[in-house]
Order: C-alpha cells, then structure tokens, then sequence
C-alpha cells in the first residue's frame, strides 16, 4: 500500500467555486504533513504545511485529523491561476527526513 | 541566492551510456535529496546525504549512484543508463534551524528531464 494517497481527479470547476481535496496516510507516527503545488513541468513548491488545529492562508485552509490519517485542503473562490497539481506529502520518519509523496490531484479552473 | 539549481536541464542518453547530473545549493543546507518523478507516479526517493561526505539509500536507488564531496554539491550518477530510468529528476535541499518542525522547508530545483532510448 502507497504511503500517501490521492484522489488524482482531475477536478474542474469554474472560478469561483470551492474545491476540497483529500489525502490518507499509512504510518500513524508521521509527524509532518503538507500541501505542495506544482506547475506543469515545473518543481514542486510548498502551499502550505498541515498543522493538527488546521489553518488557514488565504484563501486556502488545511486541516488535519491524525485519528483517521486524513489531511485535506480547501480552496475557496477558485481562480484561474490555481490551476495546477497538488501533492500531497508525509514527512518519511526515516531516509533523512525526506518527505513521501502523493501522486498528485490535478485541478483545472476554467473561466 | 540563486538556491538549487540543477544542470543539465535536458538530456538525450542511449542506452548504456553514462552521464551525472549534478545538483548545487548555496543556501549552506545540510540535507540534499535526489527524486525522480514519472507520469502518473508520485515523486521517489532515490538517494540523499544528510551532510558532507556522508549518503544512503532512498526508496527507488538501483542503477543509480551518487557523491557529497562538497557541502554545496549533490551529484547524480547513471553508470549505464536504461530506457526505464528516463524520468524528470528533481534535487532537493532542506535545512533544520533549531526551533523549527524537522522536514518543514523542503527546496526544489528545477528539475532534469533525462530520455534514454
């Protein structure tokens, strides 16, 4: 079983719409979580960590519940730019803290 | 800072040829990571050094080698490359500043887009 899991969509909606995304975990004892966007062909960056009270940058909100190993990110009033990847990602407890990928969920906002 | 870059961007290899892709860093971070990423796949770990002179082991490290020599310096072998290692190879550096949440800043480079035929 992958240790991170998406939905890989692809989710389309129209801009102004909100959109939430949702992602499980394999290893109970995971201590980092984060949102990562990325761009067609381009590197990821990080949205967004995760943190157990939830929060909130902006427009986007995160939250986290470690009993069911779900992490979510809500995105409200889409905008065009938004477009993008979003991936998933547990910190890997070992392997030099490197992190553990999703695969990815594609969001497509259309005008 | 120019942060991580990554050379070559783009390369062509045959099969059985060898190349390294090499990654540098001038944010003085002690973690360096090497990934690649295929359609439909999630980004896997291939190897990663957690200081100078010092590396391991990811999750997908066969037919790969690499070297910390230098701090700064992250270097991506290919002995003899195969078709199955054509991917987009993406370093990563990270830094631990006391205080913060291990594994928190993660930055990537721009990514080497590598076909073997």
């Amino acid at each position: 079983r992958k240790e991170v899991e998406q939905d890989p969509g692809p989710f389309n909606v129209p801009e102004g719409a909100t959109v939430a995304f949702n992602c499980t975990y394999s290893n109970s004892a995971s201590q980092s979580f984060f949102w990562y966007r990325q761009d067609c062909r381009k590197e990821p960056k990080l949205l967004m960590s995760v943190y157990s009270s939830g929060n909130e940058d902006g427009r986007f909100t995160a939250q986290l519940n470690r009993a069911s190993q779900y992490i979510s990110l809500l995105i409200r009033d889409s905008k065009l730019s938004d477009s993008a990847t979003y991936l998933c990602v547990v910190n890997a407890l070992r392997s030099g803290y490197a992190l553990n990928f999703g695969k990815g969920t594609s969001l497509l906002v259309t005008p | 800072n120019a942060g991580v870059t990554q050379t070559p961007k783009f390369r062509v290899l045959k099969t059985g040829q060898s190349m390294t892709l090499l990654c540098a860093q001038d944010m003085n971070h002690e973690y360096m990571y090497w990934y690649r990423q295929d359609p439909g796949m999630g980004l896997r770990l291939i190897h990663y050094s957690v200081g100078e002179g010092t590396t391991a082991k990811g999750e997908v490290p066969d037919g790969y080698n690499v070297s910390r020599l230098k701090k700064q310096n992250f270097l991506l072998g290919l002995e003899s490359a195969a078709p199955s290692q054509t991917s987009v190879y993406f370093c990563a550096s990270s830094y631990f500043p006391s205080g913060r949440r291990k594994g928190e800043t993660q930055y990537f480079g721009p990514g080497t887009r590598l076909l073997v035929l």
